[in-house]
């Protein structure tokens, strides 16, 4: 069974300060992808980052970065100098690669993320 | 180039009731899927459509069907409406061009519609 749990359900920071948010992901499954997404208040669900199990590389991108760890199912997401536009609630994401599931996303529960000026 | 579109955005029906959500890919993706998200949680994979035929069905009652028409477009079909059925309905499609490929492609979302069962 695929599982994401997000265990902070709410993070509260100030304007400028570094925030991650974690993620843990279970699957018995050699090939997956993991993503995460961010979802403003319109509701609309934006893609943030996507990561292939078999590239552990960890990459930044602009304020963006993402710690991913096979050995400890983790896909972590921390963005830098957090902005008041980047209070949202931001999901991580658990695809697989089986033909039955195709395309189905797995979600976590969420992690409300309030930057305060 | 214009994202997913769903439509209504919102709308408030009574238990019993049925309703119909319909949803626009982006141009040139032929796969849509549909999710629920119920208040505070993710959300909940309903159904998958690629090429007209269903292809995904996650653990939803058979009060939820879907279609998926030559254009591409879909709808979603709730019947018998039951408070819990109150939720965010995101539409979102991705580029598959066949069965296998493009499944390491992010899925687009629309703003999705929001249904108040009352």
């Amino acid at each position: 069974a695929q599982k994401v749990t997000q265990a902070q359900t709410e993070i509260s920071v100030v304007e400028k300060e570094d925030v991650t948010l974690d993620c843990v992901y279970e699957t018995r499954d050699t090939t997956y992808y993991l993503f995460w997404y961010k979802q403003p208040p319109s509701g609309e669900l934006v893609f943030l980052i996507r990561r292939n199990s078999f590239d552990e590389q960890n990459e930044i991108s602009g304020r963006y970065s993402w710690n991913f760890q096979k050995s400890t199912s983790s896909f972590n997401f921390t963005i830098t100098a957090s902005q008041v536009v980047d209070s949202a609630v931001y999901f991580c994401a658990l695809k697989t690669d089986r033909g039955s599931t195709l395309g189905r996303l797995y979600f976590g529960r969420g992690t409300q993320l309030t930057v305060w000026p | 180039d214009a994202g997913v579109t769903q439509s209504p955005t919102h709308l408030i029906k009574t238990r019993g009731q049925q309703v119909t959500l319909r949803c626009s890919p982006i141009s040139g993706h032929k796969s849509v899927s549909w999710y629920q998200q119920v208040l505070g949680q993710g959300p909940q994979f309903i159904f998958q459509y690629y090429e007209k035929e269903e292809r995904g069905r996650g653990n939803f009652p058979d009060r939820f069907s879907a279609r998926q028409f030559p254009n591409y477009s879909s709808e979603l079909n709730v019947n018998a409406l039951l408070l819990g059925d109150s939720a965010l309905y995101l539409c979102a499609s991705s580029r598959l061009t066949q069965l296998g490929e493009g499944r390491t492609g992010e899925l687009f979302f629309g703003e999705g519609s929001r249904l108040t069962v009352l």
